[in-house]
């Protein structure tokens, strides 16, 4: 069975800070998908970023970046100087192969980040 | 290019009532996929169609639960005998099949039993 665990119920830091939420992923698959999704008090799930199983290569996007490491099984995320527009609940979210792309996504319980002025 | 579009926004009902939820998909998109959302918690999948065809139901979707797509474009999602353990948000997203391509989600609708 597929489980995504964010060990990090919420965390808060002060604005220009850099801070990293963890992610960590549990599957018999040998081909996934790994998301982060974003979701600000408004309520809409916004997609952040996606990774497949067999391309560790981590990724930098302006300030937020991701670093994913098979052998530890997680994939975790980075905002770099952080702003007041980041605080939102980031979810990381796992899904199996199955010929077309990924079929239901199993997600984390999220992480609530808070970012003080 | 609009988004994924969901209604009602809020819905607020009896318990034993049925309800029934709409969501139409970003226009292009093979996939429509349902999940459900508690208080503090991360979506929980429901069910999904490729197409017209639904293709995966998870143990979470009772038989008081029913989906359909008929033409393969907006989907409805019925709930029947409402309970309080039904309360909660319910998802819609959609994406394009094949490759690694990401699910849009619509903003949802909130489902209230009294």
């Amino acid at each position: 069975a597929q489980k995504v665990t964010q060990a990090q119920t919420e965390i808060s830091v002060v604005e220009k800070e850099d801070v990293t939420l963890d992610c960590v992923y549990e599957t018999r698959d040998t081909t996934y998908y790994l998301f982060w999704y974003k979701q600000p008090p408004s309520g809409e799930l916004v997609f952040l970023i996606r990774r497949n199983s067999f391309d560790e290569q981590n990724e930098i996007s302006g300030r937020y970046s991701w670093n994913f490491q098979k052998s530890t099984s997680s994939f975790n995320f980075t905002i770099t100087a952080s702003q007041v527009v980041d605080s939102a609940v980031y979810f990381c979210a796992l899904g199996e192969y199955s010929g077309g792309g990924a079929d239901g996504l199993t997600f984390g319980k999220g992480t609530h980040l808070i970012i003080q002025p | 290019d609009t988004g994924v579009s969901q209604d009602p926004r809020h819905k607020i009902t009896k318990r034993g009532q049925n309800v029934t939820f709409r969501c139409d998909p970003i226009s292009e998109h093979n996939r429509l996929y349902w999940y459900r959302q508690t208080l503090g918690q991360g979506p929980e999948f429901l069910t999904y169609f490729q197409n017209e065809a639904q293709l995966e139901k998870s143990r979470l979707l009772s038989d008081r639960f029913s989906a359909e797509r008929p033409k393969g474009s907006f989907s409805t999602l019925e709930i029947q005998r409402t309970e309080q353990g039904d309360s909660a948000m319910y998802l819609c997203a959609s994406s394009f099949l094949g490759g690694n391509q990401p699910q849009h989600f619509g903003d949802g609708t909130r489902l209230s039993i009294l």
